[in-house]
């Protein structure tokens, strides 16, 4: 199976800030890596898709990089609703495993 | 408007059976891949299983193999989850999420359904 390590596990940070998360996976996916979104007692929303594109109606702070075997989630200019748990995850074999979540927390 | 209704969960003993169901509308339900994911309390997430559209192909986790059991039912547009065996391992939220195919995404989510295996 390939294992997504997601870092940092959780940080800090302030409204306006730019946050960057990375997602690495143990094998090469290719670009088959989608970012999502989940707010506590919520379903996960779906943010980015292979990669790099940006799922319809996420609004355009959010942006995915990479390819390969690592990736990166920014969100440029945190704003009041980002501050939630973010989880990548890879399509490119099955199990299609999740990487462990990211909490952002507000400072 | 696409929408996914999971229904089914509850407590069940360990050694246990259930059986989730998830209602699909708004969308072809015969033309999409559909995918359980899991998330244990305070947990993260979890992949459990996908499907093809035609049922013909079928994978899951090491975990649930021989214990959960993945099928849909095109003509009711509802996709199933038999799971066997419970453990208190298998306590979670499940969702279903329509989407799976390799290099896919999981682009519609149900709002989940609680399962506690209990001993």
């Amino acid at each position: 199976d390939i294992q997504m390590t997601q870092s940092p596990s959780s940080l800090s940070a302030s409204v306006g800030d730019r946050v960057t998360i990375t997602c690495r996976a143990s094998q090469s996916i290719n670009n088959y890596l989608n970012w999502y979104q989940q707010k506590p007692g919520k379903a996960p929303n779906l943010l980015i898709y292979a990669a790099s594109n940006v799922q319809s109606g996420v609004p355009s702070r959010f942006s995915g990089s990479g390819s390969g075997t690592d990736f990166t989630l920014t969100v440029t200019s945190l704003q009041p609703e980002d501050f939630a748990t973010y989880y990548c995850q890879q399509t490119d074999s099955t199990p299609q495993t999740f990487g462990g979540g990211t909490k952002v927390e507000i400072k | 408007e696409v929408q996914l209704v999971e229904s089914g969960g509850g407590l069940v003993q360990s050694g246990g059976s259930l059986r989730l169901s998830c209602a699909a509308s708004g969308f072809t339900f015969s033309g999409y891949w559909m995918t359980w994911v899991r998330q244990a309390p305070g947990k993260g997430l979890e992949w459990v299983a996908n499907i093809k559209p035609d049922g013909n192909e079928i994978y899951y986790v090491g975990s649930v193999k021989g214990r959960f059991t993945i099928s849909r039912d095109n003509a009711k547009n509802s996709l199933y989850l038999q799971m066997n065996s419970l453990r208190g391992e298998d306590t979670a939220v499940y969702y279903c999420a329509r989407g799976g195919a390799r290099a896919g995404r999981l682009e519609y989510w149900g709002q989940g359904t609680l399962v506690t295996a209990s001993s």
